[in-house]
């Protein structure tokens, strides 16, 4: 069946760059997205990428999308202490339907 | 301003008590959601409906039941039956025809069973 994997946790230090991983399963995906929740809030859609591309760049967030591999990442760029969240990875497996969603990698950022 | 509200925040409840959570939106969004979410699981589907009358039940449904009788709302009742029911719970919209499937949420409800 479907799944979404990710890692559980990143630490890292105000400043630098923070890449988040995600594996998916189903290949005929159109969408794949990647949601922000802050403590005891919902979530919020940060960016998404069309399956038809490679890469989407959006100010300090950049989407890769290695379909072959089924690999999707998400690269924050100079991370903020105000960008310490969870970071969920979901996938659409066909129009007008439910979401999936990985277990969500907690980024913690340190000053 | 647009959007989805659930209430309440926060509920506690004894065992062996139902209990039902709000969740209305004002999107004009026609399909509805309801997530759980626990510590390192991440969101699983409870359950979700397409259009007003009609629900599919999700991965997690036993122990809870919906109704969609407006557009706007989609409350979600925790039976007496649901063996742990102590988590956080996420409700969601989207626009069934939208191409990109966006899920719009709301703040969430956390219940606690003592």
């Amino acid at each position: 069946g479907e799944d979404v994997e990710q890692s559980l946790f990143l630490s890292v230090r105000e400043g630098d760059s923070s890449v988040i991983n995600c594996t998916y399963t189903d290949s005929s995906s159109t969408y794949l997205y990647w949601y922000k929740q802050e403590p005891g809030a919902g979530l919020q859609l940060l960016t998404y990428i069309f399956s038809n591309m490679d890469m989407k760049q959006d100010q300090r967030l950049t989407v890769l999308l290695n379909k072959k591999d089924k690999h999707l990442s998400l690269r924050i760029a100079d991370t903020q202490t105000g960008d310490s969240a969870i970071y969920f990875c979901a996938e659409t497996p066909g129009a007008g339907t439910a979401l999936i969603f990985g277990k969500g990698t907690t980024l913690s950022v340190s000053s | 301003d647009g959007g989805i509200t659930q209430s309440p925040k926060y509920l506690f409840r004894k065992e062996g008590q139902n209990v039902t959570l709000s969740c209305e939106q004002n999107l004009n969004h026609d399909a509805m959601y309801w997530y759980r979410q626990d510590p390192g699981q991440g969101l699983r589907l409870i359950y979700y409906s397409q259009i007003v009358n009609d629900f599919q039940k999700g991965d997690i449904a036993e122990g809870y039941s919906v109704s969609r009788e407006k557009k706007e709302s989609f409350p979600l009742t925790v039976t007496s039956a649901q063996k742990n029911p102590t988590a956080f719970y996420l409700c969601a919209s989207s626009i069934v025809s939208s191409e990109t499937g966006e899920l719009f949420f709301g703040e969430g409800s956390r219940l606690t069973v003592l």
